[in-house]
């Protein structure tokens, strides 16, 4: 089975500090992506990344910033966390484009 | 812009029922769709994906259906059991390539499902 694994289920930062969100896949998927989640406005997608160093912006990328040095890895980081960042981070990979996508169980974020 | 609707945003049903999810799109131009379930707190657990080409795709109780024409994807539970009780939402990604549309998957709101005994 895909395993995606978040570093935390929750975290409660200060406005201010630089905030890092870690994935990580054990399936060699080409693919991973950050969104978040918030009641009202669905799932937005943050960035993405198609392989290794390369990554394209989504819907919503002011204020996050990312990084991809090994395949199976995928940081979200907030350079300075503000509380309207306050949200649900759900973390993604899959294969390809073309095949199922698998989530993580979730970053539960707090900025106060 | 790709837009997804799931119609009801609610739906609260007496256990053995069997129901219907819809999802619509905006754009019928897409690569494939995929359903999720999500309960609460928690991450996305993903339940079919069915291809552009594709008509529909089944697992177990769970009967997905695709018309790529008409926009829409419906979800079907069968014999529906508290267990089901979860957000189910529906994601298409679409077709065309370059930019950053490619490979990204668009969301709906989401129905929230509750069954009871």
């Amino acid at each position: 089975d895909v395993k995606v694994t978040q570093s935390s289920r929750y975290l409660v930062k200060r406005t201010g500090e630089k905030v890092f969100l870690e994935c990580v896949q054990d399936m060699d998927h080409e693919n991973m992506f950050w969104y978040r989640q918030d009641p009202g406005l669905g799932l937005r997608l943050i960035y993405f990344s198609y392989d290794v160093k390369m990554k394209e912006k989504g819907d919503i990328p002011e204020g996050y910033s990312v990084s991809r040095e090994k395949k199976e890895r995928f940081s979200l980081i907030l350079e300075s966390a503000s509380t309207n960042q306050t949200s649900m981070y759900l973390c993604a990979s899959r294969l390809h484009p073309g095949t199922e996508a698998f989530f993580g169980q979730g970053t539960r974020l707090t900025v106060v | 812009k790709q837009e997804v609707t799931q119609i009801p945003a609610a739906l609260s049903v007496p256990e053995g029922e069997n129901l219907v999810l819809n999802c619509s799109f905006t754009d019928s131009a897409i690569y494939n769709l995929q359903w999720f379930r999500q309960d609460p707190g928690k991450g996305l657990t993903s339940l079919l994906l069915i291809q552009s080409s594709q008509r529909e795709q089944t697992s177990g109780r769970l009967n997905a259906s695709l018309d790529k024409s008409s926009g829409r994807s419906t979800l079907y539970i069968a014999a529906s059991q508290p267990g089901d009780s979860a957000t189910y939402l529906c994601a298409v990604r679409l077709y065309n390539a370059g930019g950053t549309s490619y490979g990204k998957l668009t969301f709906g709101q989401g129905t929230i499902l509750t069954v009871h005994p």
